[in-house]
């Protein structure tokens, strides 16, 4: 069964470094996502792609944060400088279609993020 | 603004029913996502409703009443490895995203 990956599965940095997180979706969806969720508490919508272009993004996706699409597989999260605050589990998912048309969203396992 | 409310907790035995309920306030409902999501793991698909009425899909049902604005998960057959946390999740029309609940989280004891 096609599944979306991500890497690395836990990024330790420092505080102020950027970090690039990466996703491939699964190959015929259209919509990608990115999620994060910090310790305990619940999962957390930061924005999403359709058409290489950003279609929406929360009050988190500040300028610190970009997408980017390099190529015809790959999606990815920058933080450009890291806060202790974005220490997280951050999620990649995908759909075939938008998720108010009701297209489940498959989600990846997962990057941890540790800020220091 | 979004409101979703479901219980934090609930314990439950092994071969039983549990019933997880998940009340919402949402502007441009379209329907629900039932998700899981085992500790430090990804959410999986459970389940979705459009419509009112019962969804069953194996050992997992799930049910939407949009004029009451509640949903409900029921899992059947209660396995150990149900241990998990149990996401409600409404779409909305004119949006994308997913917006979670803080989830229940479900023991199975035997």
């Amino acid at each position: 069964e096609p599944e979306v990956t991500q890497t690395p599965s836990h990024q330790v940095t420092q505080m102020g470094q950027e970090v690039i997180l990466r996703c491939v979706p699964i190959s015929n969806h259209l919509y990608f996502y990115w999620y994060r969720q910090i310790l305990g508490q619940k999962v957390e919508f930061l924005v999403s792609f359709y058409n290489n272009e950003i279609s929406e993004k929360s009050e988190i996706f500040d300028d610190q944060f970009s997408v980017e699409r390099p190529d015809g597989s790959n999606f990815t999260l920058k933080i450009r400088s890291t806060k202790l605050e974005d220490s997280a589990m951050y999620f990649c998912a995908s759909s075939e279609d938008g998720g108010g048309s009701g297209y489940e969203q498959y989600f990846g396992p997962g990057t941890r993020l540790t800020v220091t | 603004g979004q409101n979703i409310d479901q219980p934090t907790e609930m314990t439950a035995t092994e071969g039983a029913i549990v019933q997880i309920n998940c009340t919402y306030q949402t502007s441009g409902f379209n329907g629900l996502f039932w998700y899981q999501q085992h500790a430090g793991e990804a959410p999986t698909f459970l389940s979705y409703n459009v419509l009112d009425g019962l969804e069953e899909k194996g050992r997992f049902s799930s049910f939407l009443s949009r004029s009451k604005g509640y949903s409900y998960l029921l899992l059947k057959e209660l396995q150990m490895k149900d241990s998990a946390s149990y996401l409600c999740a409404p779409f909305l029309y004119n949006t994308d995203k997913l917006i979670f609940g803080t989830g229940t989280r479900l023991q199975v004891f035997p």
